[in-house]
């Protein structure tokens, strides 16, 4: 089975900071990775997938790249509507769909 | 607009069983492979179950296998989650999620969530 690690957890930042979120596999997944927000108390947020390519609707700020076993998820300036916890998804080996662990980022 | 609602949601005691619904609407419900994700108290997002738009590919994660049983029925656009032989470990809100293909993820669009409570 593929094991997805994220790091780290938690992530304190300031408004306006540059801020990435590392996902590892534990083999290779070409581009099949996604990543989602999610806040308390609602459903969770497709924000990328294919490794980069953004999904409809999420802000210009919100980027990813990687390939292969290694794989970031960039806020360019952190915003405080952008506290939440980020999940990284593997999806190469449908229908086996692995979550990493999970980044709480919060606003120092 | 696209919208998942679970429904179902209960406390149950350890070794009983529970059946989730799933009810979607706004999109062609027998082209897109629909699951079911869960979150522990404090945990995250865990895989559980996948069935393929036309019914067939039913897949489990290995902490549910045996266990669960999902199904779909595509004249009424909903998916089911039987879930027997429940265990304290079971305790999340349950979430479905509509894949963007026929089978596999990843999941862009998703319901609010139903806890479920396993606990004597």
């Amino acid at each position: 089975d593929i094991q997805m690690t994220q790091s780290p957890s938690p992530l304190s930042a300031s408004v306006g900071d540059r801020v990435t979120i590392t996902c590892r596999a534990s083999q290779g997944i070409h581009n099949y990775l996604a990543w989602y927000q999610h806040k308390p108390r609602e459903a969770p947020r497709l924000l990328i997938y294919a490794a980069s390519t953004l999904q409809s609707g999420v802000p210009s700020r919100f980027s990813g790249s990687g390939s292969g076993t290694q794989f970031t998820l960039t806020i360019s300036s952190l915003q405080p509507e952008d506290v939440a916890t980020y999940y990284c998804q593997a999806y190469s080996r449908a229908p086996a769909l692995t979550f990493g662990g999970g980044t709480k980022v919060e606003i120092k | 607009e696209e919208q998942l609602v679970e429904s179902g949601g209960n406390l149950v005691h350890p070794g009983g069983s529970l059946r989730l619904s799933c009810a979607a609407s706004g999109f062609t419900f027998r082209k897109y492979a629909i699951n079911w994700v869960r979150q522990a108290p404090g945990k995250g997002l865990e895989w559980v179950s996948s069935i393929g738009g036309g019914g067939d590919s039913p897949y489990y994660a290995d902490s549910v296998k045996g266990r669960f049983t999902i199904s779909r029925d595509n004249s009424q656009n909903t998916v089911s989650l039987q879930m027997n032989s429940l265990r304290v470990e079971d305790t999340a809100v349950y979430f479905c999620a509509k894949g963007v293909a026929m089978i596999g993820g990843p999941f862009d669009s998703w319901g609010q969530g139903i806890l479920i409570t396993v606990s004597s």
